[in-house]
């Protein structure tokens, strides 16, 4: 498997446009997460579904944060519009939860950094 | 919501000395998760534990949870070794997303 896909790597918009981040999760896997990585915060957990589902968008930091999983190999994180620090690198992350399973590895891509100017 | 806390931020050591980074949280937790970052690149996790010892060549992790503690361990560390070592919990019962802490930038000297 080629492991969690996501693009663009780099992105770089102006204050006020619209971006979208995609992201591929690992083929099988039915969790899927969106983290956010900036100096002054570390990383932090912004959404995560499961099988589609979204299950917790308590860290999305505003309504100008939406995320979708259309379907089980597809998600997306749309920031509209953009400002100066919504800059930071922008992890998607996957992981295979069963019954039973409380918790299991999970597989990050290699982000996607983003600057607003 | 649980706090990670992790010692030290920054480490500078020679090669072939033995490292340890610790990290502690506050809150009981279900799973504990040791990544690594390279400078530029993406994550990849080292060990997910929920207790004992975890060990993976050069790499040991361990954890207490009477303690809330968990320690990483690399043994004859070489300069492949710098990058930033992230500690992260999983708090929650269930498939929930990670907690992390700041991270330990470590420098491995040739």
């Amino acid at each position: 498997d080629a492991g969690v896909i996501q693009s663009p790597r780099h992105e770089v918009t102006e204050m006020g446009q619209e971006v979208t981040l995609r992201c591929k999760p690992i083929s099988g896997h039915n969790s899927l997460f969106w983290y956010r990585q900036t100096m002054m915060r570390g990383l932090e957990l912004l959404i995560y579904f499961n099988n589609n589902v979204p299950i917790d968008d308590s860290g999305m930091p505003e309504d100008r944060f939406s995320a979708k999983m259309p379907n089980a190999s597809f998600s997306t994180l749309k920031i509209q519009p953009s400002e100066p620090r919504d800059s930071a690198v922008y992890f998607c992350a996957s992981s295979n939860t069963s019954w039973g399973t409380k918790n299991t590895e999970a597989f990050f891509g290699q982000g996607t950094r983003l600057t607003v100017v | 919501k649980n706090e990670v806390e992790q010692s030290p931020q920054n480490l500078t050591a020679q090669e072939g000395e033995f490292i340890t980074i610790n990290c502690s949280y506050s809150v009981g937790i279900s799973a504990l998760h040791w990544l690594q970052q390279h400078p530029g690149g993406g994550i990849v996790s080292l060990f997910m534990l929920s207790s004992g010892k975890k060990k993976h060549g050069r790499l040991i992790a361990t954890i207490n949870i009477q303690e809330k503690h968990s320690s990483l361990h690399i043994t004859a560390s070489h300069p492949r070794d710098s990058a930033v070592y992230i500690c992260a919990v999983n708090s929650g019962g269930g498939a929930d997303g990670l907690t992390f802490g700041k991270g330990t930038h470590l420098i491995i000297q040739p």
